[in-house]
C-alpha cells in the first residue's frame, strides 16, 4: 500500500495566486480529511469528508479555501488568492472507520510570498 | 480550557532514561486513543493506539484512565531515534478527532 499521496510536496506562490493542492487517499478508506499545520496554531482541520461527500467545512477559515472530492480515490484542497497567512504546512489524512487512527499524506509545505 | 492538554516539553533526557508523557482530555465521551510521533518536518505517524487495559509494544506502553481522564505514555530505554513530538489524540467519532499540541522530547547521548 502506497500510503496518503500528497502532491506537490513544495509549492511557492506569490500572494493572489491560486493554489490547488491535491491527494490520494489509501483505497478502502472512507473518511478524508484536510488539516493545517502551523507553529503557532498546531493541527487544524479545515474540512472532512465520508465517502466522498464533504460533512464538516467549518474549520475552513474564508471563503478562498475550498474542497472537493470528485471520487473515492482523490481531492483537492484549493486557495484563491492565495495570501502570506497561508503558509503551512497542508496535511491530507484518510481512516476507516471509527477505531483506527489516520494515516496521513507526508504533506504539502505551502509558502506565499 | 483545550480538549486535549499536554505538556509541551520540551523533555531533555539521556539516552537510557525512562520518560512518561501525560495527556488529559476534557469529554468524557472520547472513544478512542492514540499516541502519534511527528519528527521534524515530517507527518505525524501512528506510535500506537491506547487500549483500556494498557497495552504495551516494546519499550512504548500506553494506559488509559478513563476516571481521571487522561492517557500516558512510558518510553522506558530511550534511544536517540526516540527524539520527536509526540502528539495525544482523543477520538469522540470516526470523525470528531482532536490532537493534542504535542510534547517533544530530546535525548541526548
Amino acid at each position: 500500500d502506497a500510503g496518503v499521496i500528497q502532491s506537490p510536496r513544495h509549492e511557492v506562490t506569490e500572494m493572489g495566486q491560486e493554489v490547488t493542492l491535491r491527494c490520494k487517499p489509501i483505497s478502502g478508506h472512507d473518511y478524508l480529511f484536510w488539516y493545517r499545520q502551523t507553529m503557532m496554531r498546531g493541527l487544524e482541520l479545515l474540512i472532512y469528508f465520508n465517502n466522498n461527500v464533504p460533512i464538516d467545512d467549518s474549520g475552513m477559515p474564508e471563503d478562498r479555501f475550498s474542497a472537493k472530492m470528485p471520487n473515492a480515490s482523490f481531492s483537492t484542497l484549493k486557495i484563491q488568492p492565495s495570501e502570506p497567512r497561508d503558509s503551512a504546512v497542508y496535511f491530507c489524512a484518510s481512516r476507516a472507520g471509527d477505531r483506527y487512527g489516520y494515516t496521513f499524506g507526508s504533506g504539502t509545505r505551502l509558502t506565499v510570498v | 480550557r483545550k480538549e486535549v492538554e499536554q505538556d509541551p516539553g520540551p523533555f531533555n533526557v539521556p539516552e537510557g532514561a525512562t520518560v512518561a508523557f501525560n495527556c488529559t482530555y476534557s469529554n468524557s465521551a472520547s472513544q478512542s486513543f492514540f499516541w502519534y510521533r511527528q519528527d521534524c518536518r515530517k507527518e505525524p505517524k501512528l506510535l500506537m493506539s491506547v487500549y483500556s487495559s494498557g497495552n504495551e509494544d516494546g519499550r512504548f506502553t500506553a494506559q488509559l484512565n478513563r476516571a481521571s481522564q487522561y492517557i500516558s505514555l512510558l518510553i522506558r530505554d530511550s534511544k536517540l531515534s526516540d527524539s520527536a513530538t509526540y502528539l495525544c489524540v482523543v477520538s469522540y467519532s470516526a470523525s470528531k478527532i482532536i490532537f493534542g499540541s504535542g510534547t517533544r522530547l530530546s535525548i541526548r547521548p
